[in-house]
């Protein structure tokens, strides 16, 4: 069966640091969202994608973050300038249609990011 | 706005009684409601998905939840729990009017099944 996979499945990085995160969605899936988990809180819609170009973002991602689908394959989260509070594990998701209410998301296993 | 509210963080089964997992939800449309469950090291799995059709949804291995909206509930069960079931769970709410799908979580609920 298809899945969404993601790497690094860890990565740790210096404050201030760049980091990218990875994300192969469903082969045939058109919409992609990231979500993070801050240790103990809620899974939290950061962004969703489609037709390369954002189309939806929390209140989270700020200028820091950044999305791209730089292939037919990878769909990247980009944190520009990494802080503290940024230790979360990252989730990618990805719909086969147009990210209609109600429609499953398939998920990757997660990225957990340690910032020190 | 959309929220939900899972009311046990932990709860533990002995392998083989009934399993109830929790979730209210607060919405100011008719919501679309999940449960997605989480294995060590592996991602989120949907296990059942309710959008106004019928209010008892089945999903994967066993699992059923029963969308009652004058309680605004919408808790998953299992008859009997397995050791395999051992795992976290999310109640999951869809996203404002409006929106491109995005969900709202719960904090969820690490399920324990004792042999």
């Amino acid at each position: 069966e298809p899945e969404v996979t993601q790497t690094p499945s860890h990565q740790v990085t210096q404050m201030g640091q760049e980091v990218i995160l990875r994300c192969v969605p469903i082969s045939n899936h058109l919409y992609f969202y990231w979500y993070r988990q801050i240790l103990g809180q809620k899974v939290e819609f950061l962004v969703s994608f489609y037709n390369n170009e954002i189309s939806e973002k929390s209140e989270i991602f700020d200028d820091q973050f950044s999305v791209e689908r730089p292939d037919g394959s990878n769909f990247t989260l980009k944190i520009r300038s990494t802080k503290l509070e940024d230790s979360a594990m990252y989730f990618c998701a990805s719909t086969p249609y147009g990210g209609r209410v109600g429609e499953t998301q398939y998920f990757g296993p997660g990225t957990r990011l340690l910032v020190l | 706005a959309q929220s939900v509210t899972q009311l046990d963080s932990h709860v533990s089964v002995s392998e083989g009684t009934p399993v109830l997992l929790r979730c209210n939800y607060s919405s100011s449309y008719s919501p679309s409601l999940f449960w997605y469950v989480q294995h060590p090291n592996k991602g989120l799995q949907l296990l059942l998905k309710y959008t106004s059709a019928a209010t008892l949804v089945k999903g994967i291995n066993g699992f059923e939840a029963e969308f009652k909206k004058s309680e605004t509930s919408f808790h998953l069960t299992k008859p009997s729990a397995h050791m395999s079931d051992a795992a976290e769970y999310f109640c999951v709410v869809s996203g404002p009017r409006g929106s491109q799908g995005n969900l709202i979580f719960g904090k969820g609920t690490k399920l324990s099944v004792k042999p």
